[in-house]
Order: C-alpha cells, then structure tokens, then sequence
C-alpha cells in the first residue's frame, strides 16, 4: 500500500523528443505528488509537484499528468535536452503522514 | 540562495564503529529530515524532527539511530554501531513548515562501512 511504482527503470531519448515517465501508487490517502530530479553525487531537487484537485501541471518544459481514479501520475519533458540527463524520482506524501513514498527512479539519458 | 550543507561529504568506517553525520538546514526551516539511498536504489526515508524531537521514523530507523540538533545551526544523525548494509549516502533535508512544503537537500555523505 505504501509502495510508488515508477517506469521505466531507465530512458534513452534525442535531443528535442519527450520523455515521459509513469508512476503508479495504492495508497487513496496519497494526496501530494512531487518529482525530484537528482543529478551524480548531488541530493535530489524538488521538479515539479501538483496535488489531486488537478489533473495537470505545467511549469516550463516540464508537465505533470495526474489520473486520480486510474492512481497515476506521470513526467513529461518537453523538448528534451542533453543537460536534463538525470535520474528522476516520482514521491507520494499524505498530510497525515511525514514522510515521502519514492519510487525506485528512472535513469534518463538525453542524446545531443 | 540558501542551500543545506552536509559534512562530512565521505566517510569511511568499520564495521561496529560509531559514525556522526553533520548537517546545516537552512537557517529559517523548522522541519529537519534524514534520508539514505543505497547504491543505485531509491530514497528511503529515517526521520523527521521539529521542536526538538522526532516527529516521525521509519522501520529503518531502529535503536541504532539517533537524531539530535545540538545547537542551533546543525543537526546530526548518530549510527551507533555501523554494519555493513548501513554503506549508504544519506540525505538531511529541511522545510520551512509542513512536511508536504519544499524539502531541500542536502548534497548527501557517503557511507562506506568496511
């Protein structure tokens, strides 16, 4: 229940295609969804996030989709570039809870 | 821009050892958290702290760990007898309020217990 599936486990894209990442959760009383972004040997770093009562965010290149009755939510970057190569991390949280569920992370590699 | 610093940024124990972990929040946070990621896996969340006490822990989080902010600047997670499977980087975080607000990162220790 507490688990957060992400796929895939890893992504090859070209420069200026999108890069979609999917992630699943269990747990109804999930109710924020942010995405981190971590690059080599540095901590991860808040994305994008959005709440239930939405089904979309946009901020830049960078959407994400939200499926309340489906519990998937899912990472969309536009216009992918070489300097977005990292690893991304879908995370649930409830506001009765005090800690974030991660999913197990998505490699993403962008080709110049 | 204010970040979350963490020291040592490597460590190297034995097994049995007692390691101290070293972080600075951000100096208006409230909230203090530490997570690990071992080597290639997701992050896993220890702890979270307000007003000088455990807010919340995970099953990780056992008898071994202890967490303490011993002034008012750092907090510190104590592994009092490293094993193996603590190698590991592990992660402070900070926020200004609620759980569910920005949590900041720290660049992570990396722990490697021989």
């Amino acid at each position: 229940q507490q688990q957060v599936k992400q796929s895939p486990q890893s992504l090859i894209v070209q420069k200026g295609g999108i890069s979609i990442i999917n992630c699943a959760y269990e747990n109804t009383a999930f109710d924020y969804f942010p995405w981190y972004q971590q690059f080599p040997g540095k901590g991860p770093a808040l994305l994008i996030a959005i709440r239930p009562d939405v089904s979309e965010k946009k901020e830049g290149r960078f959407t994400i989709s939200f499926n309340k009755s489906a519990k998937q939510f899912s990472l969309h970057i536009m216009d992918s570039q070489p300097g977005d190569s990292a690893t991304y991390f879908c995370a649930a949280s409830n506001n009765y809870g005090q800690n974030f569920v991660f999913g197990p992370g998505t490699r993403l590699s962008v080709l110049p | 821009e204010p970040e979350v610093t963490q020291t040592p940024s490597h460590q190297v124990t034995q097994m049995g050892q007692e390691v101290i972990l070293r972080c600075v929040p951000i100096s208006n946070h409230l909230y203090f958290y530490w997570y690990r990621q071992i080597l290639g896996q997701k992050v896993e969340f220890l702890v979270s702290f307000y007003n000088n006490e455990i807010s919340e822990k995970s099953e990780i989080f056992d008898d071994q760990f202890s967490v303490e902010r011993p002034d008012g600047s750092n907090f510190t997670l104590k592994i009092r007898s490293t094993k193996l499977e603590d190698s590991a980087m592990y992660f402070c975080a900070s926020s200004t309020t609620r759980f569910q607000e920005t949590q900041y990162f720290g660049p992570g220790t990396r722990l490697l217990v021989l």
